[in-house]
């Protein structure tokens, strides 16, 4: 099982442009979970999903869209890059309390 | 709402020092409370967790006790090693399909 998995791993961005972040599950988890990191202040939740077809606003879900078309699939969208964007983005999935991780996309925005 | 506090870093040791990190919670009802960590390039790992009072959390040496009356889920390690280097956060979660409120990450060091 590969677990979550998150593409890409690097990107650079000029600020107005938009990209998708990747972020796929096999362990067949209902609910995903997209959270930014920024030094000094640890994890913020920007979306959630508790099954495909529903999706809800976290802490910080501004300039970010989110669709669960499938159990798998929980894509990020960015829809014009800001440098206030620049952070590195986590997926997570969840199971009775517990979050499994991806490995994380680290985003520029310049 | 719900909030976890835990100490700022970095926190530097030397190898077999004994380490404490401080966590302690908010939240409205009874939740569960977890420690991650997370290697440099790395995402989040869990390392243990506690569903209910007075249970204890162990995992690769490190222990933590959740307790109620003092709402705190402080980690401790009676000897720890270079490659425990890492961040680690304290989390609380209120239900099964809940997110989990994080703290902001204590960086730990620890020199030969």
């Amino acid at each position: 099982n590969a677990g979550v998995t998150q593409t890409p791993k690097f990107q650079v961005l000029k600020t107005g442009q938009s990209m998708t972040l990747q972020c796929a599950q096999d362990m067949n988890h209902e609910y995903m979970s997209w959270y930014r990191q920024d030094p000094g202040m640890g994890l913020r939740l920007i979306h959630y999903s508790v099954g495909a077809g529903i999706t809800d606003q976290g802490e910080v879900p501004n300039g970010y869209n989110v669709s669960r078309s499938t159990t798998e699939d929980f894509p990020l969208r960015l829809l014009s890059a800001a440098p206030s964007q620049t952070s590195v983005y986590f997926c997570a999935t969840t199971l009775v309390g517990e979050q499994f991780f991806g490995p994380g996309t680290r985003l520029t925005v310049l | 709402g719900n909030s976890v506090t835990q100490m700022e870093g970095p926190v530097t040791l030397s190898e077999e020092a004994f380490l404490t990190i401080n966590c302690t919670y908010t939240a409205t009802g009874y939740p569960s409370l977890f420690w991650y960590v997370q290697y440099p390039g790395e995402g989040l790992q869990l390392l243990l967790k506690a569903t209910k009072a007075d249970d204890k959390g162990s995992n690769k040496g490190f222990e933590a006790t959740y307790r109620k009356e003092t709402t705190s889920f402080h980690l401790e390690k009676g000897s720890v090693q270079v490659s425990d280097s890492a961040v680690y956060f304290c989390a609380l979660s209120e239900g099964g399909y809940s997110t989990l409120t994080f703290g902001k990450g204590t960086m730990l060091l620890v020199s030969p």
